[in-house]
């Protein structure tokens, strides 16, 4: 079974600091998604990345793919009250069913105080 | 194009009772997906579909029944709701996936949050 752990769970900051969120497992992934969900709202796709080592940056916002595909981050830099939200990863299943199956990770819940 | 919606958006039910949600996507993509989201628990699914008239089991689809009979939409069936049905619901949708550099992005509905009493 493949699992995600996501860390920290929850993350209470001031507007300017910069923050980590972590996206780790003991299995390998095709792909690696970061999804942001506000209140009342469905997930929203952040960005995918495919690759080992792979970086891609938006905006404030960097996002890694570990080498052996197994692990993931997301950097912001000098957070923002517009960055507050849940931030979920999502890994893509290597088996040949996948059939488009994302394992999630349970999230981490960013308060970005002004 | 309104991409994927849901309804209804809330709704309170009795033990017992039974309803449908619906989702529909105005991107003729060909997979949809039901997942359910719990504090502490994160996304899980419940039932998917690769096309039009074929569903499949997800993690967690005990008590749950859902039907594919036109490819912009998906149907979530609960025959009779139990408190541990109480949720937030979620339905999305995405393009096929690809052999090799799999990009499985999904697109996701507002949610239906649903109160089994």
């Amino acid at each position: 079974t493949q699992l995600l752990e996501q860390s920290p769970q929850f993350l209470s900051i001031q507007e300017g600091e910069n923050l980590t969120v972590y996206c780790n497992s003991s299995s390998v992934f095709s792909s690696l998604q970061w999804y942001r969900q506000e209140p009342g709202e469905g997930p929203v796709l952040l960005v995918t990345v495919v690759t080992g080592g792979e970086v891609k940056k938006l905006k404030r916002l960097t996002f890694q793919f570990g080498d052996a595909r197994k692990d993931s981050s997301l950097h912001i830099t000098a957070a923002q009250p517009g960055d507050t939200g849940l931030y979920l990863c999502a890994g893509g299943r290597v088996d040949g069913g996948s059939q488009g199956n994302l394992i999630f990770g349970k999230g981490t819940k960013l308060s970005v105080k002004p | 194009n309104a991409g994927v919606t849901q309804t209804p958006k809330f709704r309170v039910l009795k033990t017992g009772q039974s309803m449908t949600l619906l989702c529909a996507q105005d991107m003729n993509h060909e997979y949809m997906y039901w997942y359910r989201q719990d504090p502490g628990m994160g996304l899980r699914l419940i039932h998917y579909s690769v096309g039009e008239g074929t569903t499949a089991k997800g993690e967690v689809p005990d008590g749950y029944n859902v039907s594919r009979l036109k490819k912009q939409n998906f149907l979530l069936g609960l025959e009779s709701a139990a408190p541990s049905q109480t949720s937030v619901y979620f339905c999305a949708s995405s393009y096929s996936a690809k052999t090799g550099a799999v990009n499985n992005e999904q697109f996701f509905g507002p949610g239906t949050r649903l109160t089994v009493l």
